[in-house]
C-alpha cells in the first residue's frame, strides 16, 4: 500500500512553461485534493474532486487545471508558470466527507 | 467568509510541561473540524475529527475538544518527539459535496528535553 504518491518531488519551472504535477493513490479512495502550502499562508485548496469525472474549484484555482478520469488519478497542471507559483504542493486523498485525508509527500516548485 | 485562525503561531514546551493549542473558526454551519499534524519537509498526518461540540478525542498525550466557536489541542507532558506543526480545518455544511477543507496557518510546537 502505497498511499498518495506525488511525482515529482521538486522542480524547477521557467516563467510560462507548463507542467503537470501527478498525483495517484492506491486506496480506492472517492475524494482526492490538491493543495499549495506558502509560509504564512498555510494551507489553500486549488482543486478538488469527489469522484472520477467530478471536480471543483477550491480556494485558488486560478493558473491551475485539473481532470479525473480514474479514481487513481489526479493530476495538477499548471498552464504558464509565474513565479508566484513558487510553492509546496501537495496531493490528498480521502474515502468519505468527514474522514481524514491522506496527504502525499509534496512537490517543491520554483518558478524562476 | 469561512475562516480559521489557530494560536498561538509558536509554541515553546520543556519536556513534561502540558499545555494547549487554540483553533477558533468562523464557518456557516459545521460539518467537521480536523486536527492535522505536520513535521518539516513531510505532508500533513490526520490526527482527530471532531463534528459536534461538546465532543472530545484523545490519542496517546493528545486530547482534543469544540465548542461552538473553538477547538483546543491538549497535551499532556509532552515529548520531544511531539515538536511538529499542528494544523487545524473545517469543513462547512454548504458543501454538500464534501471534500473542501479550510486549513488555519498551524501553530509550530517545539518540545526541549
Amino acid at each position: 500500500n502505497a498511499g498518495v504518491t506525488q511525482t515529482p518531488k521538486f522542480q524547477v519551472l521557467k516563467t510560462g512553461q507548463s507542467m503537470t504535477l501527478q498525483c495517484a493513490q492506491d486506496m480506492n479512495h472517492e475524494y482526492m485534493s490538491w493543495y499549495r502550502q506558502d509560509p504564512g499562508m498555510g494551507l489553500r485548496l486549488i482543486h478538488y474532486s469527489v469522484g472520477a469525472g467530478i471536480t471543483d474549484q477550491g480556494e485558488v484555482p486560478n493558473g491551475y487545471n485539473v481532470s479525473r478520469s480514474t479514481t487513481e488519478d489526479f493530476p495538477l497542471r499548471l498552464l504558464s508558470a509565474a513565479p508566484s507559483q513558487t510553492s509546496v504542493y501537495f496531493c490528498a486523498s480521502s474515502s468519505g466527507v468527514l474522514n481524514g485525508y491522506t496527504f502525499g509527500s509534496g512537490t517543491r516548485l520554483t518558478v524562476v | 467568509e469561512d475562516q480559521v485562525t489557530q494560536s498561538p503561531e509558536a509554541l515553546r514546551l520543556q519536556e513534561g510541561e502540558s499545555s494547549s493549542l487554540n483553533c477558533s473558526y468562523t464557518v456557516s454551519g459545521l460539518r467537521g473540524l480536523f486536527w492535522y499534524r505536520q513535521d518539516p519537509g513531510k505532508g500533513p498526518e490526520f490526527l482527530f475529527t471532531l463534528y459536534s461540540a461538546g465532543e472530545e478525542k484523545e490519542k496517546e498525550r493528545l486530547k482534543a475538544t469544540l465548542t461552538k466557536k473553538e477547538s483546543f489541542l491538549h497535551i499532556t507532558a509532552p515529548k520531544p518527539e511531539d515538536s511538529a506543526t499542528y494544523l487545524c480545518a473545517v469543513q462547512a455544511r454548504i458543501y454538500n459535496q464534501g471534500g473542501k477543507l479550510i486549513f488555519g496557518q498551524g501553530t509550530e510546537l517545539s518540545v526541549k528535553p
